[in-house]
């Protein structure tokens, strides 16, 4: 089963419109990180959570981690063109690696 | 550039041959990551190394995977015999320290895209 569920799958937005997309853990985390991937590209880390209630935010993009730490959502404020691609979450359970969810396609439409 | 390299960006290979993926980390990272992202399924790890140690190889296929990081150069994911199922996007990370043991986020090259003919 999977650990980490994205909700929705995806979502497409009218540019300008606020939006956003939820990462939930089966477990409580050590660390949740969102990426974001463009097609055919690599991922470019976003942001990191750690502790219970963490909100963070980088330009129109803002990051919250629950109190349980057991799931995230990401909020983008009047979304752009720049805002589409598939939004990962990946999840530290103190072992050597991350577990990812499945991702959340977003499209912005002029 | 002091990202995460990887390459060649894209690889084609018949059926039986052997392809060799190579990641050079960030600098001042000696912890590398192999995932690998098949169509409609999101990242799985493979496996795990430090300089010359695989540390966590729980993710790697029981055969015709390897992988190793020297003491000099970057790290390899070697598959033998490959067959139509290995093709996927290969991507390599990296940290400054063990993920288990702190928070640091990995970082990602962009990947080699392999396909099997």
């Amino acid at each position: 089963s999977q650990e980490l569920e994205q909700s929705p799958q995806s979502l497409i937005v009218q540019e300008g419109k606020n939006l956003t997309i939820n990462c939930t853990s089966s477990k409580t985390l050590y660390g949740l990180y969102w990426y974001k991937q463009k097609y055919g590209e690599g991922l470019i880390f976003l942001m990191m959570l750690q502790k219970g209630g963490e909100e963070k935010s980088h330009e129109k993009i803002t990051a919250k981690l629950d109190e349980k730490k057991q799931q995230s959502s990401l909020h983008i404020t009047a979304s752009q063109p720049s805002h589409a691609g598939i939004y990962l979450c990946g999840a530290n359970y103190g072992n050597n690696r991350l577990a990812f969810g499945k991702g959340n396609q977003v499209v912005v439409i002029p | 550039n002091a990202g995460v390299m990887q390459n060649p960006r894209h690889l084609v290979r018949r059926r039986g041959q052997e392809a060799r993926l190579r990641c050079s980390p960030m600098k001042g990272h000696s912890h590398v990551y192999w995932y690998r992202q098949l169509p409609e399924e999101g990242l799985k790890f493979m496996v795990y190394l430090q300089k010359e140690n695989i540390i966590d190889e729980s993710g790697m296929p029981k055969e015709r995977f390897s992988a190793e990081f020297p003491k000099e150069g970057p790290s390899i994911l070697r598959i033998q015999q490959v067959v139509r199922g290995d093709s996927a996007a290969y991507f390599c990370a990296s940290s400054p320290s063990p993920q288990g043991s702190s928070n640091q986020p990995q970082h990602f090259g962009d990947g080699t895209r392999l396909s099997i003919l």
